[in-house]
């Protein structure tokens, strides 16, 4: 069964520094790994999709890694501004499903 | 990216009542999902429903509880029945096009018993 842990559960930054949130799944057989935000009492909103067969992915100050093999994927969020805190969540599709199976997420505060 | 619209937003109910939340994607689409999320929690996966056929439910959850419909390939609907204090969560619906891409999500539902 596959299991997704994200560390921290919670991290309080200054605005402008550049911060890594993690992720690591069980199972390495997945198909994809998706990172998404979520605003409070809000729903999600996807940042970034990762292919088994890709290394990272980046969309402005995001970029997000995968190490399939070692069960590892990073959120890496650049110059961060108060406007990033949110809680994000990393969720794996494992191979020959269509669900998502998410951590816990990360809450993140980016303190002015 | 697909717009996902719920209904209602958020309620708040009795114990005992019914309430049915309904999901309205803006293309068509094979497969929708319903999560639940408790407070606090990360989202669980309550069932998959495709078009034409049964939802197919997770572990845990049955359809006495939480029957789905989808009778088109744009709209869905759940509803949480015969509520209780523990129902209170966040259900969000969501869909994607295909294995390959990004699955989406509605703004969710904040469901409140009482």
């Amino acid at each position: 069964k596959q299991e997704v842990t994200q560390i921290p559960a919670a991290l309080s930054v200054p605005e402008g520094e550049n911060l890594v949130l993690n992720c690591s799944f069980t199972d390495s057989a997945i198909y994809n790994l998706q990172w998404f935000r979520q605003d409070p009492g809000k729903g999600l909103t996807s940042l970034l999709l990762i292919q088994s067969s890709q290394r990272e992915q980046t969309s402005g100050r995001l970029n997000a890694s995968l190490d399939k093999s070692s069960g590892r994927s990073t959120l890496y969020i650049a110059a961060s501004q108060p406007g990033d805190s949110a809680t994000y969540l990393c969720a794996v599709r494992t191979q020959g499903a269509q669900k998502l199976v998410f951590g816990q997420g990360t809450r993140l505060t980016i303190n002015p | 990216s697909a717009v996902i619209s719920q209904k209602p937003s958020r309620d708040i109910c009795q114990r005992g009542t019914s309430l049915t939340i309904q999901c309205q994607v803006d293309s068509q689409v094979t497969m929708m999902f319903w999560y639940r999320q408790q407070p606090g929690q990360s989202l669980t996966l309550i069932a998959t429903a495709n078009q034409g056929s049964e939802a197919t439910y997770e572990s845990g959850f049955v359809i006495d509880k939480f029957p789905i419909s989808r009778p088109n390939l744009t709209f869905s609907t759940l509803t949480v029945s015969n509520m209780s204090p523990e129902d209170s969560s966040i259900y969000l619906c969501s869909t994607g096009w295909g294995v390959d891409q990004p699955q989406h999500f509605g703004d969710g539902t904040r469901l409140s018993i009482l």
